[in-house]
């Protein structure tokens, strides 16, 4: 398996626009979550999906933040529109179930200009 | 809210000497697991203890889990310049979904 991908894994972008960071989870995992990585406050859970449907949306920061898992083998988290200080590395990791070990995909470093 | 606190922040020490990280946490868990960054990486799991075990191994690893003091710590042994990496703890609690995580412990192995 390739274990988890994600798209870009760069991401440039100026103040007011949209970002979409895209994600495919390991095969046959059923749980999905979104990490922001930050000097300043560390790792942080955005949301998390079981079975495609999102479970906890508590960490998303504000409403300009949002998140799909439209089948088991995709996931995007939207940003619209984009300021600095959402910038950032973007995890996206996945697990067999709730509470297993998760596999952590590269991540994607935003940078809102 | 911060729910793991590692400790110490940074470790410096020299290949073949053992590394000891401690983490803190305050509320009840299913499980406790450890991660290791490396820069510019995502998190690799190490090992995963479970509220009802005391001690686990892996290869180099010790953990180690105390549930009445909420705490634990990862032994790293006879480390290699390989290990320099940030190190994380992060708690399943109970009722919560997804793990919290640490801010880290940055392991610096000198060659």
């Amino acid at each position: 398996d390739a274990g988890v991908i994600q798209s870009p894994r760069h991401e440039v972008t100026e103040m007011g626009q949209e970002v979409t960071l895209r994600c495919k989870p390991i095969s046959g995992h059923n749980s999905l979550f979104w990490y922001r990585q930050t000097m300043m406050r560390g790792l942080e859970l955005l949301i998390y999906f079981n079975n495609n449907v999102p479970i906890d949306d508590s960490g998303m920061p504000e409403d300009r933040f949002s998140a799909k898992m439209p089948n088991a083998s995709f996931s995007t988290l939207k940003i619209q529109p984009s300021e600095p200080r959402d910038s950032a590395v973007y995890f996206c990791a996945s697990s067999l179930e709730r509470g297993d070990e998760q596999f952590f995909g590269p991540g994607t470093r935003l940078t809102v200009l | 809210s911060q729910q793991g606190e590692e400790d110490p922040q940074a470790l410096s020490i020299q290949e073949g000497e053992n590394a000891t990280m401690n983490c803190s946490y305050k509320t009840s868990i299913n499980n406790l697991q450890w991660y290791r960054q490396n820069s510019g990486r995502g998190l690799v799991h190490l090992i995963l203890i479970r509220s009802n075990e005391r001690e686990k191994h892996s290869g180099r690893l010790r953990v180690t889990l105390d549930t009445s003091k909420k705490s634990s710590s990862l032994l790293i042994t006879a480390s290699r310049a390989a290990d320099t990496a940030s190190y994380f703890c992060a708690t399943e609690s109970r009722g919560a979904d997804g793990l919290t995580f640490g801010k880290g412990t940055h392991l610096i192995i000198q060659p």
